[in-house]
């Protein structure tokens, strides 16, 4: 089945430690997404890259970066997470920016810093 | 700016009864709305949409919305629950623009047996 993949589902990490999720897809989609979601509050969107242009929302901080070395990946790098990072971060995927379509979300990957 | 209200945070119904979950939106073009639902600790998962045309819209598991242009709303509906639709309701909007998905803050549906 086609399908958005994120590894891992759970991860732990330092106070200022860098963390990288990874998120898969093979769905074929153009377009990847990444949102930060905390507890049960509605998802943030972080930014999407639309094949490789990367577009980052306005108020989303300089800590966190993204790579897409190919279509099927998307990576989220946090550089120096903070307590304030912990959250739910998902991945989702969508054939085009185009208003009409749908998003298609993996699992999520659930971070916690100590 | 576009917007998503979702007045209730919290839907309780009886099995086998219908359900309603509330949204109204605000946008300054034709409202592209979406209905996404959430089981804990999982992605959200697509459950309609509403582009154009008809104004009731059926989905995934049973699941349906009517848009209704002259009260901006875009309420989902079930005509019988399950206790296997308790979940977080997402309600979504986009305004045709290069703009990102806005969602509204989220309904947890709870159906009791």
């Amino acid at each position: 089945d086609a399908m958005v993949i994120q590894n891992p589902r759970y991860q732990v990490t330092q106070f200022g430690k860098p963390v990288t999720l990874s998120c898969s897809q093979t769905l074929n989609h153009n377009v990847m997404y990444w949102y930060q979601q905390k507890s049960s509050q509605a998802p943030k969107l972080l930014f999407h890259y639309y094949d490789k242009d990367f577009n980052n929302e306005a108020d989303t901080p300089d800590n966190f970066q993204s790579r897409r070395p190919n279509t099927s990946f998307c990576f989220l790098d946090i550089r120096s997470p903070g307590l304030g990072d912990a959250a739910m971060y998902l991945c989702a995927t969508s054939r085009g920016t185009g208003s009409s379509y749908e998003q298609y979300f993996g699992p999520g990957t659930r971070l916690t810093v100590t | 700016a576009q917007s998503v209200a979702q007045p209730e945070d919290q839907v309780n119904v009886a099995e086998g009864n219908p359900l309603t979950v509330k949204c109204t939106y605000s946008v300054s073009g034709n409202p592209y709305l979406f209905w996404y639902v959430q089981y804990p600790n999982r992605g959200l998962q697509f459950l309609l949409k509403y582009i154009t045309g008809d104004n009731l819209v059926k989905g995934s598991y049973g699941f349906e919305a009517e848009f209704n242009k002259s009260q901006t709303s875009f309420h989902l509906k079930k005509p019988s629950a399950l206790v296997s639709d308790s979940a977080l309701y997402f309600c979504a909007v986009r305004d045709g623009g290069n703009t990102p998905l806005v969602f509204g803050k989220g309904t947890r549906l709870s159906v009791i047996a």
